[in-house]
């Protein structure tokens, strides 16, 4: 079954915690990236990656880290210095060219922090 | 960098009307507008796109038109049904820029009552 996973579902953090999302995708895309939902904010870009072992910042970078060490993984750690992490989180992928332009989305990890 | 603005942020309509949604972009070299339609509890899909050599695209209940000139483009749907009731975003993305990765509004909630 092809596609984008995300995993957890839900998470909980207690305050200071660092916690780490996790998104696999096998469609052999070259682009993968981070978005975090708001209710009202949109989706706004937090990081993104066109190629293994290589990331940008997006939007919302400050308080996040990532690593792209494999085309099929992208993983999003929060970290304590992200001032207000519950959210949801989706990660998605795209082949990164004109040809291949739709964002495949993951189901998605609504974190809480406790 | 990008900016899209959306709306409006909820729509209202009956069961058979038409609904609207407006967006507007602030990159001149953005060529790309794809719409993602996402359900209460589930991940954004792609319904349709459009690309800036087309002022116009239809698909079945669904057209979408872009005014490069104004940096202006909207989402139609015809005979709206309940199934239609989702939050709606618009988005805008460009070869020069994260490699077509986009940038999105703020989302429309549209609610069809039957």
């Amino acid at each position: 079954d092809g596609g984008i996973t995300q995993s957890p579902k839900y998470l909980f953090r207690k305050e200071g915690q660092n916690v780490t999302l996790s998104c696999e995708q096998n469609l052999n895309h070259d682009a993968m990236y981070w978005y975090r939902q708001d209710p009202g904010q949109g989706l706004r870009l937090i990081y993104y990656s066109q190629i293994v072992n290589d990331f940008q910042k997006g939007d919302i970078a400050e308080g996040y880290s990532v690593s792209r060490e494999k085309k099929e993984s992208f993983p999003l750690t929060v970290t304590s210095a992200q001032k207000n992490p519950t959210a949801f989180y989706l990660c998605a992928s795209s082949g990164g060219d004109r040809w291949n332009t739709e964002a495949f989305f993951g189901q998605g990890t609504r974190l809480t922090v406790v | 960098g990008e900016n899209v603005e959306q709306h409006p942020s909820t729509l209202s309509v009956q069961e058979g009307d038409s609904a609207v949604i407006k967006c507007t972009y602030s990159d001149s070299a953005s060529n790309y507008f794809p719409w993602y339609k996402q359900e209460l509890g589930k991940r954004p899909q792609l319904i349709i796109d459009i690309r800036s050599n087309v002022g116009e695209k239809k698909d079945q209940r669904i057209a979408v038109t872009l005014n490069k000139t104004a940096k202006h483009f909207s989402l139609h749907i015809t005979e709206t049904q309940p199934e239609d009731s989702a939050v709606y975003f618009c988005a805008a993305g460009s070869p020069a820029r994260r490699s077509y990765i986009p940038t999105f509004g703020r989302g429309t909630s549209l609610i069809v009552h039957p």
